[in-house]
């Protein structure tokens, strides 16, 4: 079974300081990895997603995140936090098969 | 605008009764999914489907079913089966199965009490 690892499930970081969400996952096969934004009550949001070519990937919102297959990660980050980027984010991969699997989730609390 | 459409945003329900969740999307998506999500749990899968008059079961598919009659549409209902219904549902809908990004609803929270 595939596993998706968010290490921290709450990262408290201060306005525009640089904030990095963890994401490790496991899989000895090639997968597509994606990163969601969840605002309270709301559905998923998609950030950015990674298919294949360049390993740095940019997404919305000013966010980006770094395939490292050797490790097999997809740590998200952010350079300057906005008190607007507070909501739940969610690491996920997908397989063939058309099943996609969920980390847990990193609520991002900003600091004023 | 295109997208995916959830009703009700909030629904209670008394234990023992079925309720049925609606899923709409006009994306022209093939693949539609159910998923359930608990606090500290992230999301799990319960049903997906690939094409019409077709679903396969998710991780956690026990007290729930689903169909897929219509390209638009994949209803789920939670069944008196369901020993812990209450939870948040997301509905997703992927043009391209797994390569491509999934689209998600707004949710539906319900409550059985």
């Amino acid at each position: 079974a595939q596993s998706v690892t968010q290490l921290d499930s709450q990262v408290p970081v201060f306005e525009e300081a640089p904030v990095e969400l963890r994401c490790n996952y496991s899989s000895s096969v090639s997968v597509y990895l994606f990163w969601y934004v969840q605002y309270p009550n709301q559905g998923l949001q998609l950030l950015l997603k990674y298919l294949s070519g360049s390993t740095l990937v940019k997404g919305i919102n000013g966010f980006e995140a770094e395939f490292n297959k050797s490790q097999t990660s997809f740590h998200l980050r952010k350079p300057s936090v906005h008190i607007s980027d507070t909501a739940e984010y969610f690491c996920a991969v997908s397989l063939t098969g058309n099943q996609f699997y969920f980390g847990t989730g990193t609520s991002l609390t900003v600091i004023p | 605008d295109g997208g995916i459409t959830q009703s009700p945003k909030y629904l209670f329900r008394k234990e023992g009764q079925n309720v049925t969740l609606s899923c709409e999307q006009n994306l022209n998506h093939d693949a539609m999914y159910w998923y359930r999500q608990d606090p500290g749990q992230g999301l799990r899968l319960i049903y997906y489907s690939q094409i019409v008059n077709d679903f396969q079961k998710g991780d956690i598919a026990e007290g729930y079913s689903v169909s897929r009659e219509k390209k638009e549409s994949f209803p789920l209902t939670v069944t008196s089966a369901q020993k812990n219904p209450t939870a948040f549902y997301l509905c997703a809908s992927s043009i391209d199965g797994h390569k491509g990004e999934q689209y998600f609803g707004p949710g539906t929270r319900l409550t059985v009490t």
